[in-house]
């Protein structure tokens, strides 16, 4: 079965500086996709980058990029200059490229002071 | 363009009550996802909808659960009776076809159920 580990339960950073959120995951399978999800207090879930495992290259959304480890089955988030509109909960998620469902992590709660 | 519409979306209620909760995804997204979140968790697919068709009703406790989509647009889900462990947010979600994992999984601001 497939599983997603996010390893920190919450996060704080000062306001333009980097953070890097863990994403680790366990599957068999070779073909698959992760994702970072944005749940602000909102609670609307919003895309923030999507990877593709056959890509080696690690995708890239403006101040959001990805460390995309396939050997390690680790899969961490970059925000670079942090803004306060980030404070949000953070999902990673898995899908294998054969089933359409999306395997959830339990979040990181990021919180970005000023 | 509207993104995905929940109502209500707050509700309380007394247990053993029944509740219904509504989504209309974005227009010609034939692909309907529910979702149950527990407060620290990720989202947990209750039902996923192919158009009116129900492909996957395998985690919905159909004891209580159940869930429509008439028309193949808006759906409802309902619970009868909610019990106390009913308590949570429900997240609907719509995309273009689901078995394509470029289609994006839209959510809706969700639906936050108490249990009293």
């Amino acid at each position: 079965a497939q599983t997603v580990t996010q390893s920190q339960p919450e996060m704080s950073v000062q306001e333009a500086e980097t953070v890097t959120l863990s994403c680790t995951y366990d599957t068999s399978e070779s073909n698959y996709y992760l994702f970072w999800y944005k749940q602000p207090p909102s609670r609307q879930m919003i895309l923030v980058i999507r990877q593709e495992a056959y890509k080696q290259q690690n995708a890239t959304e403006n101040r959001f990029s990805v460390n995309f480890q396939k050997a390690a089955k680790s899969f961490s988030l970059k925000i670079s200059d942090s803004q306060l509109g980030d404070t949000a909960m953070y999902f990673c998620a898995f899908r294998m490229d054969s089933n359409y469902q999306l395997i959830w992590g339990a979040g990181t709660k990021l919180i970005i002071k000023p | 363009e509207a993104g995905v519409v929940q109502s209500p979306r707050y509700k309380i209620i007394e247990k053993k009550q029944p509740v219904a909760f509504w989504c209309n995804p974005i227009s010609g997204h034939n692909t309907l996802y529910w979702y149950l979140q527990n407060l620290g968790q990720g989202p947990e697919l209750l039902i996923r909808y192919e158009n009116e068709e129900a492909v996957d009703d395998s985690q919905l406790p159909k004891d209580r659960f159940s869930a429509e989509r008439l028309k193949g647009v808006d759906s409802t889900l309902k619970i009868q009776p909610a019990e106390l462990g009913d308590s949570a947010v429900y997240l609907c979600a719509s995309s273009l076809r689901g078995g394509n994992p470029y289609n994006e999984q839209f959510f809706g601001p969700g639906t936050r159920l108490t249990v009293l």
